[in-house]
């Protein structure tokens, strides 16, 4: 059974600490790995991982997956109360018109003042 | 880009009547829409996949009969939950994905349930 595992499951830092948030998965056909972060209401998308080693970059946030040990993380520097949300990881298989997201339970981030 | 929208955002309905969800890609065409329902604290749980012009595909577990779903355009698609009973109270968020797209999912704001 395909299955997404996130961890920690909650995390609480202060404002300028730096996370590092872990999903790893096990997906037959496994085609990409993303990121989203939930605030209050729907996920936005944060990044798509295809490839091994290659890091995308948003601003503060960064991201690498690693296909050999099936793995990904999701790093924050210099966190901001901004930050604190749910984040998210899901894992597309490769399954043409049906493919879908399996999603993990995500982490729930709180940056204290 | 890639807007999805969502009405209403908040409804209360009562207990034995039938409630109608709206999603709509407001800038690109998607052929496939999906559904998730998510309780507190909790990830978000994929009901059904929605395909434009076909019959939804259902999850595992979820009534066919009791969540209806059509795709009737390649921008909207509708959910709705017959005969609502206090249980089906959640929050149901719809997703679409680009067409000719890879694999990024663009959520709606959401629908907050509330069944009395």
């Amino acid at each position: 059974e395909d299955k997404v595992v996130q961890s920690p499951l909650s995390l609480v830092v202060h404002e300028g600490d730096t996370v590092t948030l872990n999903c790893s998965y096990e997906v037959t056909n496994f085609r990409s790995l993303l990121w989203y972060k939930q605030e209050k209401k729907a996920p936005t998308f944060l990044f798509m991982l295809t490839s091994s080693g290659i890091e995308k970059k948003s601003g503060r946030l960064s991201s690498i997956l690693d296909k050999k040990e099936l793995f990904s993380i999701l790093n924050i520097t210099a966190t901001q109360t901004g930050d604190s949300a749910i984040y998210l990881c899901a894992a597309a298989n490769n399954a043409g018109n049906n493919r879908k997201l399996i999603w993990g339970l995500g982490t729930s981030l709180a940056v204290n003042p | 880009g890639a807007v999805v929208s969502q009405h209403p955002s908040r409804v209360i309905c009562k207990s034995g009547t039938s409630v109608k969800i709206e999603c709509r890609s407001l800038d690109f065409q998607a052929t496939t829409m999906f559904w998730y329902r998510q309780f507190p604290k909790k990830s978000l749980m994929l009901m059904a996949t929605s395909n434009e012009g076909s019959k939804a595909t259902y999850e595992q577990g979820v009534e066919k009969d009791k969540f209806l779903i059509n795709h009737a355009s390649l921008t909207l698609s509708t959910l709705t939950v017959t005969s609502a009973h206090p249980e089906d109270s959640s929050f149901y968020i719809c997703s679409a994905r680009l067409t000719s797209g890879p694999y990024e999912q663009y959520f709606g704001p959401g629908t907050r349930l509330t069944v009395t």
